[in-house]
């Protein structure tokens, strides 16, 4: 596609509850990135992918917090046991390669109430 | 440690000022790359500009300047003649293209809060 897709646009879920949040990248683009934005706060790096490998998944906040990327492309993230602290803003961005600018979706708003 | 720091979290000027952007960065790579990104009210992180570590060369875009200076390790960011519609969340950011292998290369500042008043 043109753009970035993330889906859904919005999420609302009860506590407890697993939720999957869809990241389709700009074709052709070997890095992927998850962020997490809090109300009125900067980008928490979740986990960034090479391909279809995640070399790095040092910001993923607890084990309920999983991703897996397919094809080296559609990326997954999932919240396990949702918790009220989970609601953000999740942001997904790929770029072409390591060190080039990465674009971003619109991003997926979850709410856990 | 904080990679890219934006020491101003909010600005406030009226419009047709100027207003400039502070970014320090933090590297050992000799090889990395500075952005900047814009957040409107929308949400959606737009990309301004991309400059290599070997570039010293300020860039001019319409009423965008960028001032990237080694020495100080700094990825300033001015807008000339403020307008309203530049009131957005402006976020610095660096790559490190010979990070440690695997590792996530791109880090944030906590962004700066623009707002031009009519």
């Amino acid at each position: 596609g043109a753009g970035v897709s993330q889906s859904p646009s919005n999420k609302v879920t009860e506590k407890g509850k697993d939720v999957e949040l869809r990241c389709d990248p700009i074709s052709g683009h070997t890095a992927l990135y998850w962020y997490r934005q809090s109300l009125g706060q900067g980008l928490e790096f979740l986990i960034y992918f090479q391909g279809n490998s995640a070399p790095d998944k040092s910001g993923l906040p607890s084990d309920r917090f999983s991703a897996e990327r397919t094809g080296g492309s559609v990326s997954t993230l999932t919240i396990q046991r949702t918790q009220q602290e989970d609601s953000a803003v999740y942001l997904c961005a790929s770029s072409l390669v390591k060190g080039y600018e990465a674009f971003f979706g619109q991003g997926t708003r979850l709410t856990v109430v | 440690a904080q990679k890219v720091t934006q020491a101003q979290t909010e600005i406030s000027v009226v419009e047709k000022e100027d207003v400039t952007l502070d970014c320090v960065y933090e590297t050992r790579d000799t090889t990395y790359y500075l952005f900047w990104y814009k957040q409107p009210p929308s949400g959606e992180l737009v990309f301004l500009i991309r400059r290599n570590s070997f570039d010293e060369q300020n860039e001019i875009s319409g009423r965008y300047s960028w001032n990237f200076q080694k020495s100080t390790s700094s990825f300033n960011f001015t807008i000339t003649a403020s307008q309203v519609v530049d009131s957005a969340v402006y976020f610095c950011a660096l790559s490190e293209a010979l990070h440690q292998t695997g590792a996530n290369n791109l880090f944030f500042g906590t962004g700066t809060r623009l707002t031009v008043i009519p």
